[in-house]
């Protein structure tokens, strides 16, 4: 079945240290959806992409889709202690799925 | 802002009991989901909800799981006969389009 892999599992960086966090899927995307789970909390919707070669900012925040609808990435510039929680991408795979594959996260600490 | 609700957050049952998780999706949204993230794992899909019928289901979602919505608004999650492995976090979302909603959790602990 369709893997989602998600690189790293952990990072940890001092405050106004620049993160970035890997997704790559097994098989080509319809979309992939970036989502934002503080500790305890729920996953909370960042942004989709859909198109290849898509590049969306939010902020400090850059999302990248690849050329291939395979490979996504979320880059953060400058973190604040906010920014701390673990960061998800999910993948819906192409041909009408409703499912959302999840990959393992990235648990981003931030020391001030 | 309009969001998702969920109750009980927690729910501790044993082994074998059946268990229900309600869920209140946001009042506009057509699509329902749950989903369950075992504790310091990946969330993981469940089921996907459409026009009153599964629309579709993992591997997870055995005959023990049933979902319904009775009453146009709440969307329950039904685990028949729960085993310890069922433990974990489960989420509800909505969605109008493509954007997924999530509700707060029910955290079930199976003894």
């Amino acid at each position: 079945g369709q893997q989602v892999m998600q690189i790293p599992q952990y990072q940890h960086v001092q405050e106004g240290e620049d993160f970035t966090t890997y997704c790559n899927s097994s098989t080509t995307l319809s979309n992939i959806q970036w989502y934002k789970q503080r500790p305890g909390g729920h996953p909370v919707f960042l942004i989709q992409l859909v198109k290849s070669g898509e590049v969306k900012k939010q902020k400090r925040l850059t999302f990248q889709f690849g050329e291939a609808k395979k490979n996504s990435s979320l880059h953060i510039t400058a973190t604040q202690t906010t920014d701390v929680g673990t960061y998800f991408c999910a993948g819906r795979t192409q041909g009408g799925s409703e499912k959302l594959v999840f990959g393992k996260g990235t648990k981003l600490t931030v020391n001030p | 802002e309009p969001e998702v609700t969920q109750t009980p957050s927690h729910q501790v049952t044993q082994m074998g009991q059946e268990v229900i998780l309600r869920c209140v999706p946001i009042s506009n949204h057509l699509y329902f989901y749950w989903y369950r993230q075992i504790l310091g794992q990946k969330v993981e899909f469940l089921v996907s909800f459409y026009n009153n019928e599964i629309s579709e289901k993992s591997e997870i979602f055995d005959d023990q799981f049933s979902v319904e919505r009775p009453d146009g608004s709440n969307f329950t999650l039904k685990i028949r006969s729960t085993k310890l492995e069922d433990s974990a976090m489960y989420f509800c979302a909505s969605a109008f389009q493509e954007t997924q909603y999530f509700g707060p959790g029910t955290r079930l602990l199976v003894l």
